[in-house]
């Protein structure tokens, strides 16, 4: 059975400053899918990394992914209010499961609140 | 172009009452999915169609859930009866081509409560 598991579930951090966002994987997998939440709001779609040593940037937020370790990176750079949310990463194995029903198991998501 | 469209956005019922949830996905998406999303955790996926076949139900609780997408295009989830442990945010994904080949975009979602 897949498990994804983020770290840390809760962080409070102030403007201005850099942290990252880890996501761990139990199973082998290249896909792996970063996702935002806002209150009340769905999922957007932040990343889609699918190879080993992918690394995509979008504004402050950084992802990379290492399937060796079986993990991905979400580091946020001199963090701003405005990405306060919660980030969920999510594993796809429907290549590896013959199509079972593990097309996306995410993790806990990561509750991330920035302070001016 | 429009995203994935679920109704109703809310809905509050009282235990062992039916409910019923619909969803359209993007145009031209073959894949549509269910999740079941609780409170302050990731989405758990229920069942996945490709086209108007459920390829993958075994996550569905099929006692009291059941889903059909009938000429491959919009979806309904319906609980029948509804308990308190229905409680969460039912989210609706769809994707160009098959699971694990295309990237999922998710609809808002219906939030239900079960007094």
């Amino acid at each position: 059975e897949l498990k994804v598991e983020q770290n840390p579930l809760f962080l409070s951090m102030q403007e201005g400053k850099n942290y990252t966002i880890y996501c761990n994987y139990s199973t082998t997998s290249d896909r792996l899918y970063w996702y935002r939440q806002d209150p009340g709001k769905s999922l957007e779609s932040l990343f889609v990394l699918l190879s080993n040593g992918a690394v995509k940037q979008e504004g402050r937020l950084m992802a990379s992914l290492d399937t060796k370790a079986r993990l991905s990176t979400l580091h946020i750079t001199a963090a701003v209010h405005d990405l306060s949310a919660t980030y969920f990463c999510a594993v796809d194995l429907s290549m590896y499961s013959g199509g079972g029903a593990d097309g996306l198991t995410f993790g806990k998501g990561t509750h991330l609140i920035i302070q001016p | 172009e429009a995203g994935v469209v679920q109704s109703p956005r809310y809905k509050i019922i009282e235990k062992k009452q039916p409910v019923a949830f619909w969803c359209n996905p993007i145009s031209g998406h073959n894949t549509l999915y269910w999740y079941l999303q609780n409170l302050g955790q990731g989405p758990e996926l229920l069942i996945r169609y490709e086209n108007e076949e459920a390829v993958d139900d075994s996550q569905l609780p099929k006692d009291r859930f059941s889903a059909e997408r009938l000429k491959g295009v919009d979806s309904t989830l319906k609980i029948q009866p509804a308990e308190l442990g229905d409680s969460a945010v039912y989210l609706c994904a769809s994707s160009f081509g098959l699971a694990g080949v295309d990237e999922q975009f998710f609809g808002p979602g219906t939030r239900l409560t079960v007094l």
